[in-house]
């Protein structure tokens, strides 16, 4: 199992550029979920999706929109990049069920640079 | 809602010392509460995690954490650090009724010194 996968690993960007960040897990996990990483800010909420067909606003949604494409997929696309969205973003997984299906299992990272 | 404070950003420990990150969390049932490691350049790591029952619990790499309710604490904690432990350590509290993301502290910092 390859777990949760994320493209690209690092991208730069011009400002008002949209890329579309994607990941993919094969846990056959209902619940999945994209943060993102500051320095000193911790890991901060997009969006999630807590089952195929359902997505919902986190923490610092504005500026992002996802698509659960199915099971497996949940992208998250930057329409007009900003400076601001340069971060570490993370896409994690989890499934079903109590406990443990809270355990959330996360992907290696993408790298975004916004100039 | 939940919420997670860890007090500490940045601690050093020498090589073979023992080590104990503090986490507090703010929830007001019983919480499902989790460490992550992330090593420099990388994703996150579970570590170890409390669901219920027996209060200190086992994870990877040799390290322990204990839930007290009463401190509503849930501190990591290891005997003896390893200089590969070097890395920033997120606590995280999940809610008992599920369907809800978990809540992360903003991470503590570990250097580790010869």
């Amino acid at each position: 199992n390859a777990g949760v996968t994320q493209t690209p690993k690092f991208q730069v960007l011009k400002t008002g550029q949209s890329m579309t960040l994607q990941c993919a897990q094969d846990m056959n996990h209902n619940s999945m979920y994209w943060y993102r990483q500051d320095p000193g800010m911790g890991l901060r909420l997009i969006y999630y999706s807590a089952s195929e067909g359902t997505t919902d606003k986190g923490e610092v949604p504005n500026g992002y929109n996802v698509s659960r494409l199915n099971k497996r997929e949940f992208s998250l696309r930057l329409e007009s990049a900003a400076p601001s969205q340069t971060s570490v973003y993370f896409c994690a997984s989890s499934g079903s069920g109590r406990p443990d299906g809270e355990t959330q299992y996360f992907g290696p990272g993408t790298r975004l640079l916004v100039l | 809602a939940q919420s997670v404070t860890q007090p500490d950003i940045h601690i050093t420990v020498s090589e073979g010392a023992s080590l104990e990150l503090r986490c507090n969390y703010s929830y007001g049932a019983t919480p499902y509460l989790f460490w992550y490691v992330q090593s420099p350049g990388q994703g996150l790591q579970l570590l170890l995690k409390y669901f219920s029952g027996d209060t200190l619990v086992q994870g990877i790499k040799g390290f322990e954490a204990e839930f007290k309710r009463s401190q509503s604490s849930f501190n990591l904690r290891k005997p003896s650090v390893h200089w590969s432990d070097a890395a920033e350590y997120f606590c995280a509290v999940g809610a008992f009724s599920g369907n809800t993301p978990l809540v992360f502290g903003k991470g503590t910092r570990l250097s580790v010194i010869a």
